[in-house]
C-alpha cells in the first residue's frame, strides 16, 4: 500500500513564526504535491515537485516555500505565518507521468490543520 | 483552465439507500480520479477511472470522456460513506497536477 505520511495532524504557531510541514512518501514516487483546502475555496495546489531540488508553482504559492533534497521527502515552509494561512494542508505524490505511461494516481497524506494565532 | 463541476453540493439519505453522484468537466481528459473525504480529513483514493467502469465492492464509477461526465454510484449505503466526495482532473490533458470539484457532501442518516 502507498504511505503518505504528515509530520503533524494539529499544529498551533503564532503570527510571524517561521512554520516547517513535512511530508514523507515511501512509494518512490517522483511527484509530489502540497495543496491546502479551505472551506467554500476546496484544494487549491500551493507547491509541486518533480524531481529533487527541483519545484514549480502551483495557483496560489505566495507566503509559501518548498524544499524538496530528498527524492521520499517534500518540505512546505512558511516564511512567516500569518493568520490567513490557517487552513488544512494536505500532501499527495504520484509517479512521474513520462515513467508511469498514463497511470499517475495521486495518494494523499492524512492533512495537517495548522491554526496561526 | 479546466472546469470541474459536481452535483449535488449535498445529499442526505436513510442508510441503505442508493445514490449516484455526478462530476462534469469542461475539456478532454486522460485521467479522473474519485476521493472520499473522512470525517478526520484525510482524502481516500476510490477510483483512478479516465474512461469506462469499475467496481470495488458497495461502489462502482463510470466515466464517459466522450461527453465529459463521470458518475460514482454507491449502493446500501452505511453510516461510514458519510463524508464529502471529490472528483479531481488534470489541470490541462496530460498534466500530473489536478484540479479538484467542489465536492459532493453525503450525510448517511441510521
Amino acid at each position: 500500500d502507498v504511505k503518505v505520511t504528515q509530520s503533524s495532524r494539529y499544529l498551533v504557531k503564532r503570527t510571524g513564526e517561521k512554520v516547517f510541514l513535512e511530508c514523507v512518501q515511501d512509494m518512490d514516487h517522483e511527484n509530489m504535491f502540497w495543496y491546502r483546502q479551505d472551506p467554500g475555496l476546496g484544494l487549491r495546489l500551493i507547491y509541486f515537485s518533480y524531481d529533487v531540488k527541483m519545484k514549480e508553482k502551483g495557483d496560489i504559492p505566495e507566503g509559501y516555500s518548498v524544499s524538496r533534497e530528498k527524492k521520499e521527502r517534500f518540505s512546505l515552509i512558511l516564511e512567516s505565518a500569518s493568520t490567513n494561512q490557517t487552513s488544512m494542508y494536505l500532501c499527495a505524490s504520484s509517479y512521474f507521468i513520462q515513467l508511469s505511461g498514463t497511470n499517475y494516481e495521486q495518494y494523499f497524506g492524512p492533512g495537517t490543520r495548522l491554526t496561526v494565532t | 483552465g479546466i472546469q470541474v463541476e459536481q452535483s449535488p453540493p449535498d445529499l442526505i439519505l436513510q442508510e441503505g439507500a442508493n445514490s449516484t453522484l455526478r462530476c462534469n468537466f469542461s475539456d478532454s481528459v486522460n485521467n479522473l480520479q474519485w476521493f472520499h473525504q473522512n470525517p478526520w480529513g484525510q482524502l481516500i483514493n476510490l477510483f483512478y477511472i479516465p474512461s469506462g467502469t469499475k467496481q470495488n465492492g458497495r461502489l462502482s464509477a463510470t466515466t464517459v470522456a466522450t461527453e465529459r461526465y463521470s458518475l460514482l454510484y454507491i449502493s446500501s449505503s452505511q453510516t461510514t460513506d458519510s463524508g464529502v466526495y471529490f472528483c479531481a482532473v488534470p489541470h490541462n490533458f496530460g498534466n500530473e497536477k489536478l484540479t479538484f470539484g467542489t465536492g459532493t457532501r453525503l450525510t448517511i442518516i441510521p
